[in-house]
């Protein structure tokens, strides 16, 4: 089964800093979906990043880059100039089949806080 | 950009009574709906796959016959928590992708999730 691992239940930034966040899947599919996603205090889920597993270029999204290393099985995601508003409880999530069925398996989470 | 729709946000019922969660996709079809539940300060919990037309793949350790879904159509999905308890008492989110080979087909959008309180 696939598990997707947050080793950081919390952390925190100054202001205009830069952090990142650690994450870490099992799989043995070879073709699959990695995201990072945001929940703030309103509970409502907002996509901040997506790789492709098949793609080896790392995305990038404004602020927001991953560093995607597929043979460790690794996906962390780095916040660059950190703003008041990037605080938020902050979800690694893979997508892929199993048991024939799709799934979307979340981490435990990481809740960011930032300093001004 | 894709929107899901996701009625009551909140809901306040009786021990014994059933309620219905709905999740709409707005702007798009989507032949599978995901179902979560999250506790407080926890991450989300996959409950049960819904697929449209057929029947929902449920988790390991989630009850079917307490949490009935439906996918009637491409663009709505229920949960209904059939003969609620206090412990039932949780918010539930619902996600939804577009079909395959259209734009974002490959991106979850999340409804804003309902929050249940039995008593």
């Amino acid at each position: 089964a696939q598990t997707v691992t947050q080793s950081q239940p919390e952390m925190s930034v100054q202001e205009a800093e830069t952090v990142t966040l650690s994450c870490t899947y099992d799989t043995s599919e070879s073709d699959y979906y990695l995201f990072w996603y945001k929940q703030p205090p309103s509970r409502q889920m907002i996509l901040v990043i997506r790789q492709e597993a098949y793609k080896q270029q790392n995305a990038t999204e404004n602020r927001f880059s991953v560093n995607f290393q597929k043979a460790a099985k690794s996906f962390s995601l780095k916040i660059s100039d950190s703003q008041l508003g990037d605080a938020a409880m902050y979800f690694c999530a893979y997508r892929g089949y199993q048991g024939g069925s799709e799934k979307l398996v979340f981490g435990k989470g990481t809740k960011l806080t930032v300093n001004p | 950009g894709a929107v899901v729709s996701q009625h009551p946000s909140w809901v306040i019922c009786k021990s014994g009574t059933s309620v219905k969660i709905e999740c709409r996709s707005l702007d798009f079809q989507a032949t599978t709906m995901f179902w979560y539940r999250q506790f407080p300060k926890q991450s989300l919990m996959l409950m049960a796959t819904s697929n449209e037309g057929s029947k929902a793949t449920y988790e390991q350790g989630v009850e079917k016959d307490k949490f009935l879904i439906n996918h009637a159509s491409l663009t709505l999905s229920t949960l209904t928590v059939t003969s609620a308890h206090p412990e039932d008492s949780s918010f539930y989110i619902c996600s939804a992708t577009p079909l395959a080979g259209s734009s974002g087909a490959n991106v979850l959008t999340f409804g804003a999730g309902s929050r249940l309180t039995v008593l």
